[in-house]
């Protein structure tokens, strides 16, 4: 079956300090992979997508890699602040389907 | 500018009564709509989604329904809720390419009691 692993451990850091995040799936395909944010009581907000023939996507302070041999992604978030503390959830798309598939999330807390 | 309204925002209803759930989209023709379902803690699962009018696509079966009477409204609907049927409620939509994002509503809590 298919399945997409985000850590369910909560991910505690330091403020200043580079968070990494982690996405595996299984027997997926994906064309696309994107990651999302949420905050507490809220839609996902989304803040990243790399395609297949990509190995790395940056915006500002975050980075993505998207490895298709090891099915993994990691998501990145250099010189973290409190302000990025919530759960980020990565979500596949594959060609042929219009439905994206998301992970369970990981929560992210920045301390001062 | 493209705009999601979801309502409403939370919802306590009893065992056995009826659900609808209302999402509509502003600023763009012909979406993809979805509703997604998260429990306390878990990640989001698809319930439905739709390319068109009249056209519902389930992913699981379950207590609930969807239709998509016009272009950029989606409805959430079950004849009797269960106790299982609590949980958080997201409607999204995205344009019909492949490399585009979901945009979500605010969600709707739903506690059955």
């Amino acid at each position: 079956s298919q399945k997409i692993e985000q850590n369910s451990e909560a991910l505690n850091i330091q403020e200043g300090k580079t968070a990494t995040l982690t996405c595996n799936y299984t027997n997926y395909s994906p064309a696309y992979l994107q990651w999302y944010r949420q905050d507490p009581g809220r839609g996902p907000v989304f803040l990243l997508l790399i395609r297949e023939n990509e190995k790395e996507k940056r915006k500002e302070r975050l980075k993505v890699t998207f490895d298709t041999t090891l099915k993994q992604s990691l998501f990145h978030i250099t010189a973290s602040q409190p302000a990025d503390s919530a759960t980020y959830l990565c979500a596949l798309r594959a060609y042929n389907f219009n439905k994206f598939y998301f992970g369970s999330g990981t929560k992210l807390n920045v301390k001062p | 500018s493209q705009t999601i309204h979801q309502w409403p925002v939370t919802l306590v209803q009893p065992v056995g009564s009826p659900l609808s759930l209302e999402c509509t989209v502003e600023g763009t023709s012909n979406p993809n709509l979805y509703w997604y379902r998260q429990a306390a803690g878990r990640g989001l699962q698809l319930l439905f989604y739709s390319v068109g009018i009249g056209q519902i696509s389930s992913e699981v079966p379950q207590n609930l329904s969807a239709s998509r009477p016009q272009d950029r409204q989606f409805i959430l609907s079950s004849k009797k809720l269960l106790l299982s049927d609590s949980g958080f409620y997201l409607c999204a939509w995205n344009v019909r390419t492949l490399d585009t994002e979901a945009f979500f509503g605010q969600g709707t809590r739903l506690t059955v009691v």
